[in-house]
């Protein structure tokens, strides 16, 4: 299994573009789900999703989009980029939630390094 | 407010030289406690889960305790290839569909040879 396979690596966006991160998952997990790193704060989830067809908005969803036609794969869209969404961008995927809410833990991808100039 | 604080925010050892990590944490109602083990360019690598006080995972030269107020990672006899960004995050009832988890801001480990 390759896990979490995420694309590009790296990217460099000029402030108002476009672009899409790519995620992708082969172990059947239900859930997905976008985070970001920065320095000196903890990974913060963007958007998640419990299922295909099924997204809902995490603590800092603003200015991304997201959407789940497969259970395979999650993109997270970027409107128009913003100096301040220069940073490190995780997908992750988990099995689905256990019974009395105790969650399996997050399988996450290398991740794609974005600037925004 | 749920919160995750990690300690030290760097810590450099010696080979050989036994240490520890804290994660202390303020949640309503913990589901769950991971530990995360990050290299640079790399996404976190998960190595443990705690659900319950008392409770100890081990896993070659790494094990992790919990408490109901912190958790502690204890590295014995490490060595360089040990070398990374430990990360917690914790797991918490927040009553929505999907429990809330949250992370800390890690604690960068540098083993020397």
């Amino acid at each position: 299994n390759a896990g979490v396979t995420q694309t590009p690596k790296f990217q460099v966006l000029k402030t108002g573009q476009s672009m899409t991160l790519q995620c992708a998952q082969d172990m059947n997990h239900e859930y997905m789900s976008w985070y970001r790193q920065d320095p000196g704060m903890g990974l913060r989830l963007i958007h998640y999703s419990v299922g295909a067809g099924i997204t809902d908005q995490g603590e800092v969803p603003n200015g991304y989009n997201v959407s789940r036609s497969t259970t395979e794969d999650f993109p997270l869209r970027l409107l128009s980029a913003a100096p301040s969404q220069t940073s490190v961008y995780f997908c992750a995927s988990r099995e689905r939630e256990k019974t009395h809410g105790y969650n399996s833990p997050l399988h996450f991808g290398n991740g794609t390094r974005l600037t925004v100039t | 407010e749920d919160q995750v604080t990690q300690s030290p925010e760097a810590l450099r050892l010696q080979e050989g030289e036994s240490s520890s990590l804290n994660c202390s944490y303020t949640v309503s109602g913990l589901r769950g406690l991971f530990w995360y083990r990050q290299d640079p360019g790399k996404g976190p690598e998960f190595l443990f889960t705690l659900y319950s006080a008392g409770e100890e995972k081990e896993k070659e030269r790494l094990k992790a305790t919990l408490t109901k107020k912190e958790s502690f990672l204890h590295i014995t006899a490490p060595k360089p290839e040990d070398s990374a960004t430990y990360l917690c995050a914790v797991q918490a009832r927040n009553g929505g569909a999907t429990n809330k988890l949250i992370f800390g801001t890690g604690t960068l480990l540098a083993v020397q040879p």
